[in-house]
């Protein structure tokens, strides 16, 4: 069974700043392979598939990369609607995973 | 425009069941895989399952086996999930997504709106 370990669980940054989340998979896992973003109260938003297809109305800012094992989302210019807990996952055999997600804060 | 509209929150009493529906609209129902989540007050998201609308072939979390039954109605474009025997660690916001197919790479793009439900006796 396929784990995904997200990190950090937490980060802090300011407004303006490039920050990167990153998700180890326990071993290879094929191109489905996503990242969501919720904030409080709100449904999971579909940021980025297939590691690195960002969505449609999804800002530039937001960038994913990745493949095998390690998958990273990144944020070049982080802003204030930002602030939200990102979440990545996979579908491997059927088995859809998550991570743990990462909450983002603006300092 | 592809929606996908789940029933209202559900109150229930401990060792009840429960039924939650996912009606899609906008895209085609039958070739669609539907997932469901939870997401228990200030946790992560937890997979339940997965279900094919063409032919209900489903896929449960080991977690969850045992406890939960998905089904589809595909004659009205709506997927259920079925939870038996509730405890107060079910209580949660339950979400339905979509698949549109199972081409590599296509994602859970779309989500139901969620159902809050509590188990509180």
């Amino acid at each position: 069974d396929v784990q995904l370990t997200q990190s950090p669980s937490f980060l802090s940054a300011s407004v303006g700043d490039r920050v990167t989340i990153t998700c180890r998979a326990s071993r290879d896992i094929d191109n489905f392979f996503a990242w969501y973003q919720q904030k409080p109260g709100k449904v999971p938003e579909l940021l980025i598939s297939a590691a690195s297809t960002l969505q449609s109305g999804v800002p530039s800012r937001f960038s994913g990369r990745g493949s095998g094992t390690e998958f990273t989302l990144t944020i070049t210019s982080l802003q204030p609607e930002d602030s939200a807990t990102y979440y990545c996952q996979c579908l491997d055999s059927y088995i859809l995973h998550f991570g743990a997600g990462t909450k983002v804060e603006i300092k | 425009e592809v929606q996908v509209v789940q029933s209202a929150a559900e109150l229930k009493r401990p060792g009840q069941s429960l039924k939650i529906s996912c009606e899609g609209s906008g895209f085609l129902f039958l070739d669609s895989w539907i997932a469901w989540v939870r997401q228990r007050p200030g946790e992560g998201l937890e997979w339940l399952g997965i279900i094919y609308a063409g032919d209900s072939d489903a896929r449960y979390s080991p977690a969850f086996r045992g406890q939960v039954t998905m089904s589809v109605d595909a004659s009205i474009n709506t997927a259920y999930l079925h939870l038996d025997s509730l405890t107060t660690s079910d209580t949660a916001m339950y979400f339905c997504a979509r698949r549109a197919s199972n081409v590599a790479g296509t994602p859970f793009d779309s989500w139901g709106q969620g159902t809050r439900v509590t188990v509180s006796s």
